[in-house]
């Protein structure tokens, strides 16, 4: 599997349910982030935790890194129909800025 | 505080022209990297320049492709003699000095190659 490899591919939820994305990654990081991109549009960036984090919450996010499975969630609760989106993991290694991203998992949301 | 600029949005080119790419960063940024997003697929890195350096160009093809960020102006990344395989969406990201370097992201150019 890839590094920043998101699991599943796509998920289609009800409006007001929470939506679960998972992440996992090969190398050692120094922090990952998630990102959320509309169809056609540019990245937005959601949230970065870093390597020493185990958890970190932005609103309805929330974010959780295990470096000894080297795999990271977003749960995103009480999802809306804006929520629509591909939603990706980056992950920064310990040298370099480079960010290396995964294939994405495309949430849906159904009003 | 305006976000990353890129210019054009779309650009239609045929086989064998060139394009180029405009990246204007973030206000107080001087870390530029250029992504490649091909459909369905994720972001992949291309290369990361500071001012009149590139530091890192390891995901850029070594042919037809080049990348400069100079003292002055926009970040740009030139593909001469493009191909069909060469349509994608090219995301150019800045950040701040500093670690962790949070990239801030433009909102792509769309390169269509006829």
């Amino acid at each position: 599997s890839q590094q920043g490899e998101e699991d599943p591919q796509a998920l289609s939820i009800q409006e007001g349910e929470n939506a679960t994305m998972n992440c996992s990654y090969k190398t050692s990081i120094n922090n990952l982030q998630w990102y959320r991109q509309n169809s056609g549009r540019g990245l937005v960036h959601l949230i970065l935790i870093r390597s020493n984090e185990r958890e970190k919450h932005s609103g309805r996010l929330r974010v959780t890194l295990d470096t000894s499975k080297k795999s990271s969630s977003l749960l995103i609760t009480a999802s809306r129909a804006a929520d629509t989106a591909s939603y990706f993991c980056a992950t920064k290694g310990d040298s370099g800025s480079r960010l290396t991203f995964g294939e994405g998992t495309q949430l849906t949301v159904n009003p | 505080n305006a976000g990353v600029m890129q210019n054009p949005r779309h650009l239609v080119r045929r086989r064998g022209q060139e394009a180029r790419l405009r990246c204007s960063p973030m206000k107080g940024h001087s870390h530029v990297y250029w992504y490649r997003q091909l459909p369905e697929e994720g972001l992949k890195f291309m290369v990361y320049l500071q001012k009149e350096n590139i530091i890192d160009e390891s995901g850029m093809p070594k042919e037809r492709f080049s990348a400069e960020f100079p003292k002055e102006g926009p970040s740009i990344l030139r593909i001469q003699q493009v191909v069909r395989g060469d349509s994608a969406a090219y995301f150019c990201a800045s950040s701040p000095p500093g670690t962790p370097r949070e990239q801030y992201f433009g909102p792509g150019t769309r390169l269509t190659v006829t």
